[in-house]
């Protein structure tokens, strides 16, 4: 699987778009970037996958590059329930581990 | 539809005690994971499973046992117990085909004094 790499936190305000960012350069063609969500103690929540190109569902948007080395996923109007650690993830399809990362903390703010 | 179970929520165990805590999913879902999670770190896999009757290591399996001899069910066992094994327990399941996320359970918090 490709490394990920994920700044370690984020703040935003309540109510403005969340742009979470992800660096995966040595992706190859046939891996998926998948998105989970970890709100305090809860087990993880998946959010949006994509292979190459954007996805949105009720949850978030995902913004891959053209190149596939980088992705962003997007809450387009954060709440404080958004708050949470947000884990990039790069596997094949059909995988049979899924390996987490240490994420990136967001923390939405009045 | 109650997703993936775990059972225990909590619970503490004395060094050198064993326990099972086991994973339910009523997804039919083929793969199933058992993660730990410890504080400030992201989860790390212990042990899963591609099918019933089958089992594999993960990145952190010593200290743990593991068995699924039914399809929904996925356990793991301390044999003795250890404080290094104090932790959050994630379980985990997803479907084999196609790229199909994967569900986990709300945990168990086990404490070993």
């Amino acid at each position: 699987d490709a490394k990920t790499t994920q700044p370690p936190s984020m703040d935003c305000a309540e109510g403005r778009a969340a742009n979470l960012p992800c660096n995966h350069s040595t992706i190859s063609g046939n891996e998926y970037v998948y998105w989970y969500r970890q709100i305090h103690s809860q087990g993880p929540q998946y959010i949006i996958h994509g292979l190459k190109n954007n996805e949105t569902n009720e949850m978030a948007s995902l913004i891959i590059t053209e190149d596939r080395k980088s992705s962003t996923l997007i809450l387009p109007h954060a709440t404080l329930r958004d708050t949470a650690v947000y884990y990039c993830i790069a596997v094949n399809s059909g995988y049979s581990t899924l390996t987490f990362g240490k994420g990136t903390m967001l923390l939405v703010s009045p | 539809n109650a997703g993936v179970t775990q059972t225990p929520k909590f619970r503490v165990l004395k060094t050198g005690q064993s326990m099972t805590l086991l994973c339910a999913q009523d997804m039919n879902h083929e793969y199933m994971y058992w993660y730990r999670q410890d504080p400030g770190m992201g989860l790390r896999l212990i042990h899963y499973s591609v099918g019933e009757g089958t089992t594999a290591k993960g990145e952190v399996p010593d200290g743990y046992n593991v068995s699924r001899l039914k399809k929904q069910n996925f356990l793991l066992g301390l044999e003795s117990a250890a404080p290094s094994q104090t932790s959050v327990y994630f379980c985990a399941s997803r479907p084999m085909t196609g790229v199909g996320e994967a569900f986990f359970g709300q945990g168990t918090r086990l404490t070993v004094v």
